[in-house]
Parts: C-alpha cells; sequence; structure tokens
C-alpha cells in the first residue's frame, strides 16, 4: 500500500506558465515533506521541503503548501521554465528521518 | 565539496563475479544511505548507516554486503546476483540527526547482470 502517492505520472506546461504537482499521503505520522527533482542518468535532488508546523514554504520559484488535514501537498514552480522538465517525487518522513517516496511525476515544460 | 560520489558508473557482471559499488561525500555527514530504484519506480530504501555502524536492512538479500569503512566512505559489494537485481544503485547522505537540508544523492551506479 502505497502512503505517499503522486496519481499524476505526466505533467505537460507552457513556458513561463504555472506548474503544479500534487502529492498525498496516507500516513498520520508524517511530519517533514520533500520534493526531489531527477534528470534522467542523475540522483535525486533535494529541491524544497516543508515542516508540518507550517502549511507553506517559497524558495525563489519553488513554493510547497502543505494541507495537513487533507494529507496533501503540492508544489508550484512559478514561472516554468524548459530546464524545469524533469522527474519531480515527493517524499515524506516521520519519527526515523527516512524518506518515503511517491512514484515521481514526469514534468514537460515546453518553450 | 557537497558531492556525493559514486563509482563507477556503470557496471556490467555476470552471476558468479564478485564487485564493489563504492561512494564517498566531504560534506561531514554522518548518515549514508543505499537505494536501488528500477525504472520508473521511486529508489527504495536498502541500507542506512549512522555513525559509520549499520542501523537499517530493509530485508536486502545477503548477495548484497553494505560496509562503511569510515565516515565519508560506503561500498556496496556484490556476490551471485541475479539478473532482477539490474538497476540504478543510489548512494546518499544526510545529516544524522535529522532532515532539515534534505538529502545528497550521488549521480548512481547503473548495475546490468547477465
Amino acid at each position: 500500500d502505497q502512503q505517499v502517492k503522486q496519481n499524476s505520472p505526466s505533467l505537460s506546461v507552457q513556458e513561463g506558465r504555472i506548474s503544479i504537482l500534487n502529492c498525498d499521503y496516507t500516513n498520520s505520522m508524517f511530519d517533514y515533506f520533500l520534493w526531489y527533482k531527477k534528470y534522467p542518468a542523475e540522483g535525486p535532488t533535494f529541491l524544497i521541503s516543508i515542516s508540518s508546523i507550517k502549511d507553506k514554504n517559497e524558495d525563489g520559484r519553488f513554493t510547497v503548501f502543505l494541507n495537513k488535514s487533507a494529507k496533501h501537498l503540492s508544489l508550484h514552480i512559478v514561472p516554468s521554465q524548459p530546464g524545469d522538465s524533469a522527474v519531480y517525487f515527493c517524499a515524506a518522513s516521520g519519527g526515523s528521518y527516512i524518506p518515503t517516496f511517491g512514484r515521481g511525476t514526469s514534468l514537460i515544460v515546453h518553450p | 565539496d557537497t558531492e556525493v560520489t559514486q563509482t563507477p558508473k556503470h557496471l556490467v557482471m555476470g552471476m558468479t563475479n564478485k564487485k564493489s559499488l563504492k561512494c564517498e561525500q566531504h560534506m561531514g555527514h554522518r548518515a549514508m544511505y543505499w537505494y536501488k530504484q528500477k525504472a520508473k519506480k521511486p529508489p527504495e530504501l536498502m541500507f542506512v548507516y549512522s555513525y559509520e555502524k549499520l542501523s537499517i536492512n530493509e530485508s536486502v538479500p545477503s548477495r548484497f554486503s553494505p560496509e562503511c569503512p569510515n565516515s565519508s566512505l560506503l561500498n556496496l559489494h556484490l556476490h551471485a546476483l541475479q539478473p532482477e537485481d539490474s538497476a540504478l544503485y543510489l548512494c546518499a547522505s544526510g545529516r544524522a540527526a535529522g532532515i532539515d537540508y534534505g538529502y545528497t544523492f550521488g549521480s548512481g551506479t547503473r548495475l546490468t547482470v547477465v
């Protein structure tokens, strides 16, 4: 049973527009959430994180929103750039600090 | 140095071979991890070392044998692998007590077992 779900395997967005990647989780013990970005043939790269005590964290063009009651988080990229094209993994962790990953969403940003 | 370096980048081995994957970081991280990633799947945790001691072994077959000789190095010794073990093997490091920086992953070793 997947504890971290990314229900959209792919997303296509026009350059300059907003990209919204969604993630749902089932384990109420998760209290730390991360997004990773992965280019082909490379390992995942940490992008942005959020603690359960917050509902928003912003870093440049990237913003992560957390809705604890819905067990839902989302990553917003504004404006989207072609270089943002990659697979984005949502991950969550509880007390062990070991992340559980979602299956990923492949983002394609068209020029 | 903010990188995790993995060698080799590619490895082809027979089912009777013995080989090792290497991982190195110089960020002072005290937690190091081995993940296995199959195509189009998220990374699956295999082993966790915390302060050079094995703290988590996620029911990995004994044909995979991890070793942490010091705080900067992590090895994965391979012996008698099966073709289904072909995958991308990722090493990661992180702060042992907390994950406020996330993890730093290496680029991986793409292993093919023939």
